[in-house]
């Protein structure tokens, strides 16, 4: 089925650990991001990227990179865990089309504990 | 200063009221998308409609409607005769049309409704 697929649903992880949440579409769609989900916070995006080859930073990026080799995958790279970073993280990708066309789709989500 | 407010918290109703979840945005675009999304217990979210800066005709959805008015920079969310299973998180967000900050979407806090029986 189309859409974006993250990896993993769960994780948990020690203080200063690493990993990669995988963030994966088959859309086509050039603008791909990631976001966090804290308590009374909202969605705050992290990175974001408009092609291969192309990233940026967000609202709150400090902690994570990201790259972005191909047009399909997106992940996001935890180098040195924090409890700070405990929170639920949402891959999303964005159709590049107008009217009815425009819109996001979300992952179905990583909710990520950090010990 | 916060691109998008959801100045209700929480929200309590008992079954079949209705609710108005409230939306209140701000942009200099004269372009840009207004979207709201459901995120139930189970976490993932749920798209529930996007409307463009042009198009200020209000949507009804069965018992879901909207009242987009850029008078008062307002996108209000109304559920009619509510029930148990609407009970969720509602996120209210903006899209702008830019070059900054094209494609990001600005998400309000959210408002948790509960629908008690």
């Amino acid at each position: 089925n189309a859409g974006v697929t993250q990896t993993p649903k769960f994780q948990v992880l020690k203080t200063g650990q690493s990993m990669t949440l995988q963030c994966a579409q088959d859309m086509n769609h050039e603008y791909m991001s990631w976001y966090r989900q804290d308590p009374g916070m909202g969605l705050r995006l992290i990175h974001y990227s408009v092609g291969a080859g192309i990233t940026d930073q967000g609202e709150v990026p400090n902690g994570y990179n990201v790259s972005r080799s191909t047009t399909e995958d997106f992940p996001l790279r935890l180098l040195s865990a924090a409890p700070s970073q405990t929170s639920v993280y949402f891959c999303a990708s964005r159709s590049e089309g107008q009217g009815l066309d425009y819109g996001y789709t979300f992952g179905s989500g990583t909710r990520l504990t950090v010990v | 200063a916060q691109k998008v407010t959801q100045a209700q918290t929480e929200i309590s109703v008992v079954e079949k009221e209705d609710v108005t979840l409230d939306c209140v945005y701000e942009t200099r675009d004269t372009t840009y998308y207004l979207f709201w999304y459901k995120q139930p217990p189970s976490g993932e979210l749920v798209f529930l409609i996007r409307r463009n800066s042009f198009d200020e005709q209000n949507e009804i959805s069965g018992r879901y409607s909207w009242n987009f008015q850029k008078s008062t920079s307002s996108f209000n969310f109304t559920i009619t005769a509510s029930q148990v299973v609407d009970s969720a998180v509602y996120f209210c967000a903006l899209s702008e049309d830019r070059g900054s900050t094209l494609g990001r979407l600005y998400f309000g806090r959210g408002t948790q409704l509960t629908v008690w029986p």
